[in-house]
This record gives structure tokens, C-alpha cells and sequence, in this order.
């Protein structure tokens, strides 16, 4: 499975947005970028994926590289609801493989 | 409300017994999957399912059992073999793949693990 780099930590003000960086430079054609984010003591909760061009959805934009060697997770206004661990995470569609390979992610920190 | 249940949510056991967690879903999806997690670490894959009456180890399966008898059901035993069982257990469940494209997967809210 290919692997994804996060930084282990960020801060942000709130109401302003966030940028979450991930690489993932062994990213193959058909891997899927997903995100997800944790509350603790929850279980991870889906925020968005794609493959090749950016996503928008309800709750963040995903926008991805040309190479698609990195992609960023926005947010575009924090709220401290928003604080929990995000994790970056390649998907291989189809087969045998494909599932969910969780590093250990980014720990966002929401200031008021 | 369509959705992935695990139960319970706290659990105590002695060592050397047998435990099973129950996880259960409404989303008529395939997959199952079992995941472990350690303070401070991210999830780790135990074991997964893709279609009833079959299952695939995962990274860390010694230790675990699962059966996957119905298409709602995945339980998972910590079976004595398991040398460090305390952990919270995490239950996930997907299509896989929709019309050629990859879709999300739903978590339950985990079972925590206590092993005294």
C-alpha cells in the first residue's frame, strides 16, 4: 500500500481557513485520496476523496496536485468543532486490495 | 437512520477469557472491516470481509477471530492468543466501489477494550 507523509500537528485561528498538506510521491493511477477526521473516542468520520481533480463538498475542498504527488485538505472556515486528527489515506480501486491504511495523521488544533 | 453499530461500548474482561465484539450495519453494504486502535496511534486493519462466508486477514490478525454469517454482521472475538488486547476496537463498513468510482466508508463508534 502506498504511503502518505502528514505533518503530526497544526494550529489555526478560528473562523479562518486551513490548509492540511499531504504527500504521497508512490501514489499509483488508480489510487484514491481519501480523508478522514477523528474526535476522540470516536470513530473516524469520511470528509471527502478524489482522484485526479479537485472536490467540493459540504464540508472541505480537496485539491490535488497535477502529478497528484500531494494533495491539500481545505477548510475553509474553522470552527472548533473542527478539531480533531485528520488522516490522509490512498486507496487502490478494485481488487483484492483497497482498503483503509491509516497513518497516524494530523492533530488539529482550533483556537477561539 | 441507516448506520454501523458496535456494542458494547466499554468492555471488561479477565485475561485468558474469549471476548466478542458485536458489529452490525443497515447500509446493505459488502465490506466489512475490523480496525485497532492504540493511544495516540492511528488504526491498524485486523481483518476485512468483502462478501459473506469469506474474510482476508489483515496487518495485525493474530490473536483475532471473525465469521461473517450475514451480510449485516461482523463480530470480532479477542481470542486469549492476543497478547495485548486493551485497545479501542473500531468496526467500518463500504461498498468498496460504486459505477467505477470509490466511495466512503462509515466507522461505528468503537468498543473499548479494558483486559484486567
Amino acid at each position: 500500500d502506498a504511503k502518505t507523509t502528514q505533518p503530526n500537528s497544526m494550529e489555526s485561528n478560528e473562523e479562518e481557513p486551513v490548509h492540511l498538506p499531504c504527500n504521497h510521491s508512490t501514489i499509483s493511477g488508480t489510487d484514491y485520496i481519501h480523508w478522514y477526521r477523528q474526535l476522540p473516542s470516536q470513530g473516524p468520520e469520511y470528509v471527502i476523496h478524489g482522484l485526479t481533480s479537485n472536490v467540493n463538498n459540504r464540508m472541505a475542498s480537496l485539491a490535488i496536485a497535477e502529478d497528484r504527488k500531494s494533495s491539500t485538505l481545505i477548510l475553509h472556515r474553522a470552527t472548533l468543532r473542527d478539531a480533531a486528527v485528520y488522516y490522509c489515506i490512498l486507496r487502490r480501486y478494485g481488487g483484492s486490495q483497497g482498503n483503509l491504511i491509516f497513518g497516524k495523521g494530523t492533530k488539529l488544533s482550533v483556537k477561539p | 437512520d441507516g448506520g454501523i453499530t458496535q456494542s458494547p461500548k466499554y468492555l471488561f474482561r479477565k485475561e485468558g477469557q474469549n471476548v466478542t465484539l458485536s458489529c452490525e450495519q443497515n447500509l446493505n453494504h459488502d465490506a466489512m472491516y475490523w480496525y485497532r486502535q492504540d493511544p495516540g496511534q492511528g488504526l491498524r486493519l485486523i481483518y476485512y470481509s468483502q462478501i459473506v462466508n469469506d474474510f482476508q486477514k489483515g496487518d495485525i490478525a493474530e490473536g483475532y477471530s471473525v465469521s461473517r454469517e450475514k451480510k449485516e454482521s461482523f463480530p470480532l472475538t479477542v481470542t486469549s492468543a492476543q497478547k495485548n488486547p486493551t485497545a479501542f476496537y473500531l468496526c467500518a463498513s463500504d461498498h468498496r466501489s460504486v459505477g467505477g468510482q470509490d466511495t466512503e466508508a462509515f466507522f461505528g463508534q468503537g468498543t473499548r477494550l479494558t483486559v484486567v
